[in-house]
């Protein structure tokens, strides 16, 4: 069956411009993540939705991130004003429930910021 | 001091070799125990799942979660160059059951 997606694969922008990251997660799956992978930090968790809510922003590293879910499915990540410490790989994972089911990652969007 | 501290490698072995990896963990209250194969450019994979103390085999793989000293291993027997990845150990926590993951260990298997 077709697994989580994500897109765009690359993205390479100007500092300062605003970028949007899209997660499609696996049909059927309530709980949705946010992580990011960059060299110095590993993998840090960045926001989780249950259904369409974000209960908890706090891991968000400024408030030039923010994140939606409609529909209970599609995510979008928004980063504006881009500076080059967001450049990093963001990754999205779903599972079917806020719980400790397996989470499921797509391959991530790989953030340049010039 | 980070939640979940992994030996940071690279690690390089020959194949056939049986290869231990490794985790420390802060929190005596973590409780489920994961680790994660990522290969370049992809997202991590699930490989072990174990809750609480105890050992998890599946195939060649092993995971071991010792609670008294927070110390989380996965070992491959037999290894394969097909392992080569880097594998991440993470722990659940949180009301989001979100994942912390370790700084991940880089394993190269020579054939």
């Amino acid at each position: 069956g077709a697994g989580v997606s994500q897109s765009p694969s690359n993205k390479v922008t100007e500092k300062g411009k605003d970028v949007e990251l899209r997660c499609d997660p696996i049909s059927g799956h309530t709980a949705l993540y946010w992580y990011r992978q960059s060299l110095g930090q590993g993998l840090e968790f960045l926001i989780y939705f249950q259904g369409n809510s974000a209960p908890d922003k706090s891991g968000l590293p400024s408030d030039r991130f923010s994140a939606e879910r409609t529909g209970g499915s599609v995510s979008t990540l928004t980063i504006q004003r881009t500076q080059q410490e967001d450049s990093a790989v963001y990754l999205c994972a779903s599972s079917f429930a806020i719980s400790t089911d397996e989470q499921f990652f797509g391959p991530g969007t790989r953030l340049t910021v010039l | 001091q980070k939640e979940v501290e992994q030996d940071p490698g690279p690690l390089s072995v020959p194949e056939g070799a049986i290869v231990s990896l490794n985790c420390t963990y802060s929190n005596s209250a973590f409780q489920y125990f994961m680790w994660y194969r990522q290969y370049s450019r992809k997202g991590p994979e699930l490989l072990m799942y174990t809750y609480s103390s105890g050992n998890k085999e599946d195939g060649r793989f092993t995971a071991q979660v010792d609670k008294s000293s927070k110390y989380i291993s996965l070992f491959i027997r037999d290894s394969q160059p097909s392992d080569s990845a880097t594998y991440l150990c993470a722990t659940l926590s949180g009301s989001a059951r979100q994942l912390t993951f370790g700084s991940g260990t880089q394993l190269t298997v020579l054939p």
